[in-house]
């Protein structure tokens, strides 16, 4: 299996900073990489694909970056809705792993 | 845009089988866009692939629960399912069923999600 290692597990910003979160896949995973959002109580939503397209209707704050085996998202402007966790997770070969998560928490 | 619902069992006891059902709208299950998962994430644990269902009726599972994991389509009822035997304690947690997109490779549209428990 594919391991995906985040970091941090944690991160602790304010309001209009820039965010980034990394993703270490234990092989070459090409592009196939994504990234989700998650909020208590809620599922997982997709925020980008195939490592840096933009899924329709997130906002344009929302990057993300990388090929191989190392990858990142970046929200260049933290807004309070960002709050939350987020997960990277690779489609290129079953099983279809994710990362631990990486908890964004208020400064 | 898709709508996904589950439902099924929310307490199985050890040994038994647990069954859940994910109902779709906003296309057919036999579409071909798509393939049909099932996610899971255990207490104190990430979240977990668990298989999917493509619209000829085959399944790719995870090799970890493939001895005991079944995916099926129910075209007339555009819906799609999942049956896990012989379950233990760490089968427990909250089953989501989703939408693997043949286009993104990502998983785009999710249900609610369904609380499992294994106890007796």
């Amino acid at each position: 299996d594919i391991q995906m290692t985040q970091s941090p597990p944690t991160l602790y910003a304010s309001v209009g900073n820039r965010v980034t979160i990394t993703c270490r896949a234990s092989q070459s995973i090409s592009s196939f990489l994504n990234w989700y959002q998650r909020k208590p109580g809620k599922a997982p939503k997709l925020l980008i694909y195939a490592a840096s397209t933009l899924q329709s209707g997130v906002p344009s704050r929302f990057s993300g970056s990388g090929s191989g085996r190392d990858f990142s998202l970046t929200i260049t402007s933290l807004r309070p809705e960002d709050f939350a966790t987020y997960y990277c997770q690779q489609s290129h070969s079953v099983p279809y792993t994710f990362g631990q998560g990486t908890n964004v928490e208020m400064k | 845009q898709l709508q996904l619902l589950e439902s099924g069992s929310g307490l199985v006891r050890p040994s038994q089988t647990l069954s859940l059902t994910c109902a779709v709208s906003g296309d057919s299950v036999g579409s071909g866009s798509y393939s049909w998962s099932w996610i899971r994430q255990s207490p104190g644990t990430g979240l977990e692939w668990i298989g999917n269902v493509f619209d000829s009726g085959a399944g790719r599972y995870s090799p970890s629960l493939k001895s005991r994991l079944t995916m099926s389509l129910d075209r007339s009822r555009n819906q799609f399912s999942l049956t896990l035997t012989s379950v233990t304690a760490a089968d427990t947690g909250i089953y989501y069923c989703a939408s693997f997109s043949e286009y993104s490779y990502g998983f785009d549209y999710w249900g609610q999600g369904m609380r499992v428990t294994v106890s007796s």
